[in-house]
């Protein structure tokens, strides 16, 4: 069936580190692809999507590149900020509006 | 512009006591509806969505149960809680489905509930 894997977290950086928090996803076609954000205490924002390959979707400074050959969509910033310490989840669909989700990966930004 | 609303925002219930969550949507016709639920150091997990009044799809089995009884309103009830219901309940709701596959989910902000 359909999945999403992620890194394990937590991710611990300085701010102004560069980030990549890895996902890959097994799919039987071309799912869309996403990241949420959620904020402590708060529900889940969308922060990106790509719905074909080679897509790059994009989002306060935050990139993921849709990879079909490596069936990935890594999310990466070049430089973190506090505001930004929250749980990142990667998710797909696939011919449903229902989201398949990794576990998601704490971001701890230090200053 | 569309807007999801949860409540409570937290509640803190005994064991064997029955639950009731409230989502409404505004500002949209006939919403798909979703009721997700992230346990402690867990994702989420997909527990019902609806396409409709009165229409109800389980994701998983479980002491949980859900109800749409008007078109922005979705209900998730148990009769019995346990204290593995604990977690965290999310809302959200996509419009209508003209394209599956490719939108987005907006989520209301979640009530976190323990049971004691």
């Amino acid at each position: 069936g359909n999945s999403v894997t992620q890194m394990e977290g937590p991710v611990t950086l300085s701010e102004e580190a560069f980030l990549t928090i890895n996902c890959t996803y097994t799919a039987t076609g071309y799912p869309s692809l996403f990241w949420y954000v959620q904020y402590p205490g708060e529900g889940l924002q969308l922060l990106l999507k790509a719905t074909k390959a080679d897509d790059k979707g994009s989002n306060k400074g935050f990139e993921a590149t849709y990879r079909k050959e490596t069936t990935s969509f890594h999310l990466e910033k070049g430089s973190v900020q506090v505001s930004d310490s929250a749980v990142y989840f990667c998710a797909l669909t696939y011919n449903t509006d229902k989201l398949i989700f990794g576990t998601g990966t704490r971001l701890q930004v230090f200053p | 512009s569309q807007t999801i609303h949860q409540w409570p925002a937290t509640l803190v219930q005994p064991v064997g006591s029955p639950l009731s969550l409230e989502c409404t949507v505004e500002g949209t016709s006939n919403p798909n509806l979703y009721w997700y639920r992230q346990a402690a150091g867990r994702g989420l997990q997909l527990l019902f969505y609806s396409v409709g009044i009165g229409q109800i799809s389980s994701e998983v089995p479980q002491n949980l149960s859900a109800s749409r009884p008007q078109d922005r309103q979705f209900i998730l009830s148990s009769k019995k809680l346990l204290l593995s219901d604990s977690g965290f309940y999310l809302c959200a709701w996509t419009p209508g489905a003209l394209v599956w596959g490719n939108q987005p989910q907006h989520f209301g902000d979640g009530t976190r509930l323990s049971i004691l």
